[in-house]
């Protein structure tokens, strides 16, 4: 069984520029969610589907990060414009369901952004 | 709120070794789920054990035990005769069942290195 698939893995821009992160979760699992991982710290939960619908985007922060999951399959993950501290891995799971709260999370090898 | 505290930054050992990591939790919630996950230099995080705040058993899987005690807010993990593959950083995770999705809040993490 595939795992969860990101791209790319690593991604070099300065701040004010635009930037996009694609993910794609095992085949079957209906819950996808993005981390934002900072140097030295846990993973911190940006926004959680469920198929294509948003579950839980309340640390998010919309007016520079976007994300959609068209077709309840894979994800994109925008920054527009960068700022410094927006360097961080940026992590993909999935699970087969958020509905069953003790259901394990997939995650992918992240994709390395460093804001300069 | 939830809150996961992992007070060990980093831990050093020699192969062989047996080695705890510490792990405290708060919550308000009388049900949830306490999970660690595995955080190799590949970067993807590996589901390690899962615990619901109903069941206090202590779990053995091989060279890894769980210790948890709801009396102290503790979820301790034990990795007996430690090995070089070990190293790497090791997360506590909470999710918080009342809302039944599945939402991890992490620790910071520890880092453990096993020396050869």
């Amino acid at each position: 069984e595939a795992g969860v698939a990101q791209s790319p893995r690593y991604k070099i821009i300065e701040k004010r520029q635009s930037v996009a992160f694609w993910c794609n979760p095992i085949s079957g699992h209906a819950t996808l969610y993005w981390y934002q991982q900072i140097l030295g710290q846990g993973p911190k939960l940006l926004i959680q589907f469920q198929n294509n619908g948003v579950v839980d985007d309340s640390q998010l922060p919309k007016d520079r990060f976007s994300a959609e999951r068209l077709k309840g399959v894979d994800s994109t993950l925008k920054i527009q414009p960068a700022k410094l501290e927006d360097s961080a891995v940026y992590l993909c799971a999935s699970s087969p369901s958020a509905l069953a709260v003790t259901n394990e999370q997939f995650f992918g090898p992240g994709t390395r952004l460093t804001v300069l | 709120a939830q809150k996961v505290t992992q007070a060990q930054t980093e831990i050093s050992v020699v192969e062989k070794e047996d080695v705890t990591l510490d792990c405290v939790y708060e919550t308000r919630d009388t049900t949830y789920y306490l999970f660690w996950y595995k955080q190799p230099p590949s970067g993807e995080l590996v589901f390690l054990i899962r615990r619901n705040s109903f069941d206090e058993q202590n779990e053995i899987s091989g060279r890894y035990s769980w210790n948890f005690q709801k009396s102290t807010s503790s979820f301790n993990f034990t990795i007996t005769a430690s090995q070089v593959v070990d190293s790497a950083v090791y997360f506590c995770a909470l999710s918080e069942g009342g809302t039944g999705f599945q939402k991890l809040v992490f620790g910071t993490g520890t880092r453990l290195l096993v020396s050869p």
